[in-house]
């Protein structure tokens, strides 16, 4: 079993939806989980950073973190074209420990 | 403040060779970590230098190795290359070695082994 579970999807939606990308994991020592969002041919970039369960919201997108389930949620509202990328989850001891990645399609 | 530099960007080897690659990390930051990311997969860690020093190991064999110079620049080097050995490898810096640190990536180097 990984470590932290991601459906690699792909999802496709239409400009304006509300996406759900979701991971599940097996540690219950991770401490810090992150959501990191992949361009093409780019590295990954930080989108949202969380140490406690709970939400954290910045501008359109909300992180949030469920300890007692194990499971983190990435929600994104008002999607855009320009969304479109790979998410990819990721979960902190003193390494990043990393989910498949969900590749997401945003339709104009 | 400039980002994480990586070089070369693609390169194309065969089985047996063995390669280097380069990183320079984010002013201001004196860790840096390496990460393997196969196609359609997620970043694996392989290991990460702070002040010079290693300072964790993922699942790798010592055939990954690297450097970290006292300019916080590193390498990363592969020797006896392999098929599977063909992925994005990313660098990562931070201004620590712990877990709560934020890595800031470079945009990789996609080594093709044939």
């Amino acid at each position: 079993q990984k470590e932290v579970e991601q459906d690699p999807g792909p999802l496709s939606v239409p400009e304006g939806a509300i996406v759900s990308l979701n991971c599940t994991y097996s540690n219950s020592a991770f401490q810090y989980f992150m959501w990191y969002r992949q361009y093409s041919r780019k590295g990954p970039e930080l989108l949202m950073y969380t140490y406690s369960s709970g939400n954290k919201e910045d501008g359109r997108f909300t992180a949030q973190v469920d300890k007692s389930s194990k499971y983190i949620s990435l929600f994104i509202r008002d999607s855009q074209p320009s969304d479109s990328a790979t998410y990819l989850c990721a979960m902190s001891l003193q390494k990043l420990v990393f989910g498949q990645g969900t590749r997401l399609t945003i339709n104009p | 403040e400039t980002g994480v530099t990586q070089s070369p960007t693609h390169l194309i080897k065969t089985r047996g060779q063995q390669v280097t690659l380069r990183c320079s990390s984010q002013s201001g930051h004196n860790t840096v970590s390496w990460y393997q990311q196969a196609l359609g997969q997620g970043p694996q860690f392989i290991f990460q230098y702070y002040r010079e020093e290693e300072n964790g190991r993922g699942n790798f064999p010592p055939r990954f190795s690297g450097l970290q110079f006292p300019n916080y620049s590193s390498e990363l080097n592969v020797n006896a290359l392999e098929l599977d050995d063909s992925a994005l490898y990313l660098c990562a810096s931070s201004s620590g070695s712990s877990g709560a640190n934020v890595l800031t990536f470079g945009a990789g180097s996609r080594l093709t082994v044939l």
